[in-house]
């Protein structure tokens, strides 16, 4: 199957600090990709729609200028966390799809502490 | 949007019996539906996934069945076995188009 490959798997990082989260489609171009977040013992929630060389697509109560997104190719997407709070702390995970099969690939995703 | 609700959020089941886990979804439009396996800390893994084209689709030990018109789905896993143990996922989407929509997950708990 595809590979998409997310890092850092975890970061632990100071409140006030910014942390950026890489997401790439190792063996095929995706177009589209998608953020979640998942608190402890919760579901995937979709946080933003990345789109190859246009802005992202928020959901309601996520703030765009909190939580950047970069597409800049095909291949890679970055999730920046600016000014870090505790209350961000949660478990990042990114996911692509080929457009041929229906499977969504996903990342290892990324345990961020904010500290 | 899309909703999906999952139930139960916890089960527990003897090693060999079967478990079911049922998701409902809101969107008529949905037409693909996966359910993944999460273990603590890990990215989701695909287990089984239906396209609103079938009713049913099995694989080994596990199936998902489909009800278009009362929007509704189920994993069944039958022989559970210890290492079935984890956090389920159904899923929802109009390929292509919308992103998956997650139910709030099953905690399934196998006792040897």
């Amino acid at each position: 199957g595809a590979v998409v490959s997310q890092h850092p798997s975890w970061v632990i990082c100071k409140s006030g600090t910014s942390v950026k989260i890489e997401c790439r489609s190792l063996d095929f171009q995706a177009t589209t990709m998608f953020w979640y977040r998942q608190f402890p013992k919760q579901s995937l929630m979709l946080m933003a729609t990345s789109n190859e060389g246009s802005k992202a697509t928020y959901e309601q109560g996520v703030e765009k200028d909190k939580f950047l997104i970069n597409h800049a190719s095909l291949t890679l997407s970055t999730l920046t966390v600016t000014s870090a709070h505790p209350e961000d702390s949660s478990f990042y995970i990114c996911s692509a799809e080929t457009g041929v099969t229906t499977e969504a690939f996903f990342g290892q995703g990324t345990r961020l502490t904010v500290v | 949007g899309e909703n999906v609700e999952q139930h139960p959020s916890t089960l527990s089941v003897q090693e060999g019996d079967s478990a079911v886990i049922k998701c409902t979804y809101s969107d008529s439009a949905s037409n693909y539906f996966p359910w993944y396996k999460q273990e603590l800390g890990k990215r989701p893994q695909l287990i089984i996934d239906i396209r609103s084209n079938v009713g049913e689709k099995k694989d080994q030990r596990i199936a998902v069945t489909l009800n278009k018109t009362a929007k509704h789905f189920s994993l069944h896993i039958t022989e559970t076995q210890p290492e079935d143990s984890a956090v389920y996922f159904c899923a929802a989407s109009i390929w292509g188009n919308t992103p998956l929509v997650f139910g709030k997950g099953t905690r399934l708990s196998v006792i040897a």
